[in-house]
């Protein structure tokens, strides 16, 4: 079966613009998280939807958003974008059984 | 907040050979699940082992096992017959501080040696 698909791998932005990334999860999945991953602050969690309700929501800015469609799809978003938002963005999907399987990311470069 | 103190950021074994990663944790939960996650450089986060916090019987996954101390809030990864595909970063994974989130240590990268 397939796995979590994210698209794009990778993307080049320039400061200021916005980004957005999508992630599929394995089907049947309805629950989609959010993960940042840099080599400073490691893993951080952004946010979890289920069934299209945000249901968690990390420390981050407001510039970082969120939503999830009725087929589980889910993409994220970040406006005016900074630096320090170059990342690899991680997606995980979970049947809600408190297993997560995860995406291989999209690497993300603000320049 | 949650914290996740992974305090061996590399490590290195002989192919064939046992090792052990450790991770200690903070919790405010009484009932949870814990992970161990690999990263290889392809980059995907593969799950390596599941434990469920209250069971008392460690997980153990083919070559995989842990040591589950829960009092203790330490979480250790064995891994035996180590082989070259081992070679990854390892990242211990205990519930965040909110509900259907995870936090994850900073990572342990191992290195096989043929």
């Amino acid at each position: 079966k397939a796995g979590v698909t994210q698209t794009p791998r990778y993307l080049i932005k320039t400061r200021g613009q916005q980004v957005t990334l999508s992630c599929s999860p394995i089907s049947g999945h309805r629950s989609v998280s959010w993960y940042q991953q840099t080599p400073g602050q490691g893993l951080q969690f952004l946010f979890e939807y289920f069934s299209e309700t945000q249901r968690n929501k990390g420390n981050f800015p407001g510039r970082f958003s969120g939503r999830q469609f009725s087929n589980s799809r889910s993409e994220m978003n970040v406006s005016t974008l900074e630096l320090g938002d170059s990342a690899l963005y991680l997606c995980a999907s979970s049947l809600g059984d408190n297993s997560y399987t995860f995406g291989s990311g999209t690497r993300l470069t603000v320049v | 907040a949650q914290t996740v103190t992974q305090s061996q950021p590399e490590m290195s074994v002989q192919e064939a050979e046992t090792v052990t990663l450790s991770c200690t944790y903070d919790t405010s939960e009484s009932d949870y699940y814990l992970f161990w996650y690999k990263q290889p450089p392809s980059r995907q986060m593969i799950l390596v082992i599941r434990q469920e916090a209250y069971k008392q019987q460690n997980a153990t996954e083919n070559r995989f096992s842990v040591n589950f101390q829960k009092a203790a809030k330490s979480f250790s990864l064995k891994i035996s017959d180590s082989q070259l595909g081992d070679a990854a970063m390892y990242f211990c994974a205990p519930p965040g501080a909110g509900s259907y989130q995870l936090t994850f240590g900073k990572g342990t990268k191992l290195s096989v040696i043929p």
